[in-house]
Parts: C-alpha cells; sequence; structure tokens
C-alpha cells in the first residue's frame, strides 16, 4: 500500500496481560522502526528492521519487548506482562532504502493498560 | 550524544501573521534534517528533508532552510489550516530518529 497501516488503532489491556500490535510498511519499503510515544511530542525509538533482519534494537526493552518482521506478513510489536508505564502510542514507519531516507509514520496504535 | 532543541514550545498566531520556528541540533555528523508536521491522533507527516547547510525547500506556505546548526521553519500568511505540530529530527548513524519536543501552532481567524 502507499501508506503504512497500523492496527489496532487503540488496544486496552489490563496490567500483566499481553499486547500486540501490528504494522504493515509501505510496498517496496525495505526498512521498518518503532518508536514510542509517552507524553506529547516525546518520541523514544525502540527498534528497526532491514527487512526481515534486526537493523538497530538498541531502544528496545530486553525484557518484555520484542518485535518481529516476517516476509509476507506484518511486522508485530509484543509486549508481555504489561505494565501501567507501557502505556503510550506506539508508531511505525518505514523508508525506502538506507538510512538517512526520510521515514514515513503510520497513525499509531494508541496502548492503554489498566 | 545527538540533541534536538525546539522553540518555541507553543505558538498563537492571527491569519496571515508570518512567523518562524526554530530547530536546533547538536549531532556528530550532520545526515540529514527531516521537518514533520503532526495532527491529534495522527502520525507525523513527513513536510521536507534539508541535507546540508544552505538549503532550502518549500511547499505552500512553508519554507525550510538549514545552517550548521539549526533550521528554521518559516511559515509566510498562516491559515488556519496550518496549525498543527511542526516537529524536526535528525537520523543517528543507523537512522534512527531524534526528535525535538516540537512546536505547537496555533493559528487564529
Amino acid at each position: 500500500g502507499e501508506e503504512v497501516a497500523q492496527t489496532p488503532k487503540h488496544l486496552v489491556r489490563g496490567e500483566g496481560q499481553k499486547a500486540k500490535l501490528y504494522c504493515a510498511p509501505i510496498k517496496g519499503h525495505s526498512y521498518v522502526f518503532w518508536y514510542q510515544q509517552v507524553l506529547k511530542n516525546e518520541f523514544k525509538f525502540l527498534i528497526s528492521f532491514q527487512n526481515e533482519n534486526v537493523f538497530d534494537e538498541t531502544g528496545m526493552p530486553k525484557e518484555r519487548f520484542s518485535a518481529k518482521c516476517l516476509p509476507n506478513s506484518p511486522c508485530s510489536l509484543e509486549i508481555q506482562a504489561t505494565k501501567l508505564e507501557d502505556s503510550a502510542v506506539y508508531f511505525c514507519a518505514s523508508s525506502p532504502g538506507s538510512p538517512p531516507q526520510p521515514q514515513h509514520f503510520g497513525d499509531g496504535t494508541r496502548l492503554s493498560i489498566l | 550524544e545527538d540533541q534536538v532543541t525546539q522553540s518555541p514550545e507553543a505558538l498563537r498566531l492571527q491569519e496571515g501573521e508570518s512567523s518562524s520556528l526554530n530547530c536546533s541540533y547538536t549531532v556528530s555528523g550532520l545526515r540529514g534534517l527531516f521537518w514533520y508536521r503532526q495532527d491529534p491522533g495522527k502520525g507525523p507527516e513527513f513536510l521536507f528533508t534539508l541535507y546540508s547547510a544552505g538549503e532550502e525547500k518549500e511547499k505552500e506556505r512553508l519554507k525550510a532552510t538549514l545552517t550548521k546548526k539549526e533550521s528554521f521553519l518559516h511559515i509566510t500568511a498562516p491559515k488556519p489550516e496550518d496549525s498543527a505540530t511542526y516537529l524536526c529530527a535528525v537520523p543517528s548513524n543507523t537512522g534512527k530518529l531524534i526528535f525535538g519536543q516540537g512546536t505547537t501552532l496555533q493559528v487564529k481567524p
């Protein structure tokens, strides 16, 4: 597609439950990035992929967060045993080639942990 | 450590009142600077890329410029539909974006 598609738009989970977010990058884009926006305008980088390979995972909390980009499937970000502090908007972005090409963002998934 | 600072945090303009937004950056090696617009409940929308000092880009009422230390987003004769949060970002050597805090612009009719 011509846009980055993120699903669901809003996800509500009880503390301790699992949350899984999905991202379909723009067709032909080989790089995928995940960001977490906790406070207004504060973006925290989580992880990036080059096709199905992890490119940079320096922002990824090791214990409960995992992510995948498999061929012919949407990319996913999974959070195990969610905590209240995981409440945020999670954005996915894709770019067509090697950095530093512009990244194009989806509209995010708002994760609410109750 | 790469750092991006935007000012002002918020800006209120009357329709037609031109102004500029500032983005100061400190990076080990500039690999480009991106401007985005973000509307409430939406993801950042790409506006411009600037790669070298002296470069300028224009789109409708917006013009972005770049020096060795900062970038400006000039808004000429803004309209209410230009109201949004404007973000600047620089890519690290692995491509992850380092964002400024954003400037929230409100244009009143």
